[in-house]
């Protein structure tokens, strides 16, 4: 079935570090990808998204790459801060109603 | 103005008991769900629904059982609580066509069984 594996937690990082947190999936088909971040105490936010290869989705100074040929979905930042802090998702949907979720990666970022 | 609102937001409540979650969303969105969130952040779909009508329903036990009034609104009710009922119940929204779209949770409900 389709899923998405993610990098285990958790991570821990100083300020201004470079962050990279693994995702790869497997998939009947091409679907789109996500990124999701949870902070503590509150819902899942979408983060970024694409929706075919070589698109590079991008927010807050995130970005991943949809790589068809490692099947990745990486995400990364130059340089974090103490506010990313939070739970990582990674997630998969063909038909935007089937949405599936890796397991998470905890972030946390020290000053 | 928030988008996807739960009530409550904590639960506490002794075994055997029956309670409800409600969710309500304001986006307009046609599809509404149900993931519940365990200790380590697993994130498990329990339900969706798309303009009232019930179309994703995994293995859940049956002492769960949503019920959409409208497409704006999906509740949660839970009868007989257990301890490993234990957890945080989120609600999402999203639009029905293929998008993507991405989805929009609610900020949790932390139910706690004692």
């Amino acid at each position: 079935g389709n899923s998405v594996t993610q990098m285990e937690g958790p991570v821990t990082l100083s300020e201004e570090a470079f962050l990279t947190i693994n995702c790869t999936y497997t998939a009947t088909g091409y679907p789109s990808l996500f990124w999701y971040v949870q902070y503590p105490g509150e819902g899942l936010q979408l983060l970024l998204k694409a929706t075919k290869a070589d698109d590079k989705g991008s927010n807050k100074g995130f970005e991943a790459t949809y790589r068809k040929e490692t099947t990745s979905f990486h995400l990364e930042k130059g340089s974090v801060q103490v506010s990313d802090s939070a739970v990582y998702f990674c997630a998969l949907s063909f038909n935007n109603n089937d949405m599936r979720f890796g397991a998470g990666t905890r972030l946390t970022v020290k000053p | 103005d928030t988008a996807v609102s739960q009530t409550p937001k904590y639960l506490v409540t002794q075994m055997g008991n029956d309670k409800s979650i409600k969710c309500e969303q304001n986006l307009g969105h046609d599809t509404m769900y149900w993931y519940k969130q365990d200790s380590k952040k697993f994130l498990k779909i329990m339900f969706s629904y798309n303009n009232k009508e019930l179309i994703i329903n995994e293995t859940v036990p049956n002492r769960f059982s949503p019920k959409s009034p409208d497409k704006a609104h999906l509740n949660l009710h839970i009868n007989s609580l257990e301890l490993g009922d234990s957890a945080v119940y989120f609600c999402a929204s999203s639009p029905w066509d293929r998008g993507p779209y991405g989805y929009t949770f609610g900020s949790g409900t932390r139910l706690t069984v004692v």
